[in-house]
């Protein structure tokens, strides 16, 4: 079993839609959670990060970690053509101060206009 | 833009071939990683540099792969004796904090590799 699972899609919805993604994990000792953005051909980028459980907002994007199912989302709300991208969550336990974030396969997003 | 620079971009090179990628980070960066991706997953950790010192090295670097920073600015990262299992794409990134406590770390736009 991989450390973290995510479903690569492809994932295709109207422009203004809500769009949930997720991922699991098996390592209980993961406590940083990330979501990064990765547009065709380049680098990814950091959209989101939490620690706790629960929810975290910034403008269209919503962040949420459950630690006791080992289950994080991300929402995006009104999405838009320009949201269209694969998006990668990451984690990291920090433990011995590893600096080692292990990501998921990506779900590629595509936003219809 | 002074962001991540990565040399070459692309390169295609026969099986057996060493190569040698190149990562400029970002000005004053102390904290340097390299992962690499294949296509349809995400990116897998190698390496770590806090400044010139190879921190963290991940079991996925066997001995045909070497990564130096010399002087805590620029690093490269060799593969001797390439083989077709090493076509992916090689991403370089910087910051100034850990990574690992969810601070933002600059990731390049990766140079690719093909091995024929």
């Amino acid at each position: 079993q991989k450390e973290v699972e995510q479903d690569p899609g492809p994932l295709s919805v109207p422009e203004g839609a809500i769009v949930s993604l997720n991922c699991t994990y098996s390592n209980s000792a993961f406590q940083y959670f990330m979501w990064y953005r990765q547009y065709s051909r380049k680098g990814p980028e950091l959209l989101m990060y939490t620690y706790s459980s629960g929810n975290k907002e910034d403008g269209r994007f919503t962040a949420q970690v459950d630690k006791s199912s080992k289950y994080i989302s991300l929402f995006i709300r009104d999405s838009q053509p320009s949201d269209s991208a694969t998006y990668l969550c990451a984690m990291t336990s920090a433990q011995g101060g590893s600096e080692k974030l292990v990501f998921g396969k990506g779900t590629k997003l595509t936003v219809n206009p | 833009d002074t962001g991540v620079s990565q040399d070459p971009r692309h390169k295609i090179t026969k099986r057996g071939q060493n190569v040698t990628f190149r990562c400029d980070p970002i000005s004053e960066h102390n904290r340097l990683y390299w992962y690499r991706q294949t296509l349809g997953q995400g990116p897998e950790f190698l390496t770590y540099f806090q400044n010139e010192a190879q921190l963290e090295k991940s079991r996925l670097l066997s001995d045909r792969f070497s990564a130096e920073r010399p002087k805590g600015s620029f690093s490269t990262l060799e593969i001797q004796r390439t083989e077709q299992g090493d076509s992916a794409m090689y991403l370089c990134a910087s910051s100034t904090r850990s990574a690992a406590s969810g601070n933002t770390i600059y990731f390049g736009e990766g140079s690719w590799l093909t091995v024929v």
